[in-house]
């Protein structure tokens, strides 16, 4: 089956640059999405299709995609940052949702 | 922006059926947007459960497809999970959202999602 892999931590200084990243066969053909999940909170969708913003997430989350490997980079990491990040993607139908198994950001 | 609120039992027994409603404050379900469903085990990752469109149709995780339900009811703009057979790997917070997909399905954002509810299943 179809699995979308991600380093369990990564810790960073404030300041920093974080880069998050997830890999995946089929994230070569179907977009990628990231969610930043705080503490005790529900997730939040910081890049959907690869590398877009959705309204309201902060100029400093930004996605790519390099063939079965997409990033989240957070340039000039905060505090409010830490959180754990979850890449997900779909199947090659592009009908179900996978998810990755989050990487815990500290900063 | 609307909001999401799940609700329902938060202990079920072995073997027996959990259910859940969404139920939507401050506006209405988009009827051009799906009732996601998605739940976190404890200390875990997400997992995609499933979804519901306004016409009904709705597609399942394979993985969870024998035992799970997701229905509308469409009088009362809420969405309902039914998962049966139900064991302590059931154990997690259930979280609904509301999707948009654009390009006939290639892409998605999320509008809103519920809070969550925990849901344990024990004796």
């Amino acid at each position: 089956s179809y699995e979308l892999t991600q380093a369990p931590s990564l810790s960073v200084a404030p300041g920093q640059t974080a880069r998050i990243t997830c890999s995946g066969d089929g994230l070569s053909k179907q977009y990628a999405y990231w969610y930043q999940q705080k503490a005790g909170q529900a997730p939040v969708l910081v890049i959907y299709k690869d590398k877009e913003r959705p309204s309201g997430i902060p100029e400093r989350f930004s996605g790519s995609s390099s063939g079965r490997t997409v990033t989240l980079t957070i340039s000039g990491v905060q505090a409010e940052d830490e959180a754990d990040y979850h890449c997900q993607s779909t199947d090659s139908s592009g009908t179900f949702w996978i998810f990755g198994g989050g990487t815990k950001l500290t900063v | 922006q609307v909001q999401l609120q799940e609700s329902g039992p938060g202990l079920v027994k072995p073997s027996g059926t959990l259910f859940l409603t969404c139920a939507v404050a401050g506006g209405s379900f988009a009827k051009t947007n799906w009732w996601t469903w998605v739940r976190q085990p404890p200390g875990g990752g997400l997992e995609w459960i499933g979804e519901i469109y306004h016409s009904e149709s709705a597609v399942y995780n394979p993985s969870l497809k024998s035992r799970v339900t997701i229905s509308l009811d469409k009088a009362n703009n809420q969405s309902s999970l039914r998962l049966a057979s139900v064991t302590a790997a059931d154990t997690a917070i259930y979280y609904c959202a509301s999707v948009h997909y654009y390009d006939s399905g290639a892409y998605f954002e999320i509008d809103s999602w519920g809070q969550g509810t925990l849901v344990t299943v024990s004796s």
